[in-house]
């Protein structure tokens, strides 16, 4: 079966340093993915896309990887701050029906 | 530069009631997108409209809910002889084309609560 999978359980991460989240799928052929940040009683908020053929993509300090191969996506924080405390979301574009497709998210936890 | 706008933000229903959902998307777009969110769950995709068409509706059930996105005016979701498995969080993306690689931008979404 199809599946898109985030970490559930909380990420703890000291400031200042770098926080990883990994999304995994599975039975996908996504033509790109993207990452989210949803805070709590907000609605998503986009933050980048990477497409199949690229590895890597870089938005401040935001960073991005894509390895069709192993089917997972990893998006890092660096120097990482609690205001970027939230719940990042990974979606995919599936090409077999051009549905995009969420995961349930991770909660980050910044410590100061 | 409004965002995308989703009113009210908080709706409570008896059941049976019905629930009629409101999205104002961004300026210049014409593409908007209903999910769903329960507590601990991803975003759900119920319905892609395009200003006056149901383009994609496979992810609505097939009874009680309806989606409309008019000429003029916001996209509506509504939700008749409402039940108490549909309360949850119910979000409103638009997008300015379907570009396969189009972000979409949510509203801050409507929480629906049956008693």
């Amino acid at each position: 079966s199809q599946k898109i999978e985030q970490n559930s359980e909380a990420l703890n991460i000291q400031e200042g340093k770098t926080a990883t989240l990994t999304c995994n799928y599975t039975n996908y052929s996504p033509a790109y993915l993207q990452w989210y940040r949803q805070d709590p009683g907000r609605g998503p908020v986009f933050l980048l896309l990477i497409r199949e053929n690229e590895k890597e993509k870089r938005k401040e300090r935001l960073k991005v990887t894509f390895d069709t191969t192993l089917k997972q996506s990893l998006f890092h924080i660096t120097a990482s701050q609690p205001a970027d405390s939230a719940t990042y979301l990974c979606a995919l574009l599936s090409n077999r029906d051009d549905k995009i497709i969420f995961g349930k998210g991770t909660r980050l936890h910044i410590l100061p | 530069n409004a965002g995308v706008m989703q009113n009210p933000r908080h709706l409570v229903r008896r059941r049976g009631q019905e629930a009629r959902l409101r999205c104002s998307p961004m300026k210049g777009h014409s593409h908007v997108y209903w999910y769903r969110q329960l507590p601990e769950e991803g975003l759900k995709f119920m319905v892609y409209l395009q200003k006056e068409n149901i383009i994609d509706e496979s992810g609505m059930p097939k009874e009680r809910f309806s989606a409309e996105f008019p000429k003029e005016g916001p996209s509506i979701l509504r939700i008749q002889q409402v039940v108490r498995g549909d309360s949850a969080a119910y979000f409103c993306a638009s997008s300015s084309d379907r570009g396969r690689d189009q972000p979409q931008h949510f509203g801050d979404g409507t929480r629906l609560s049956i008693l």
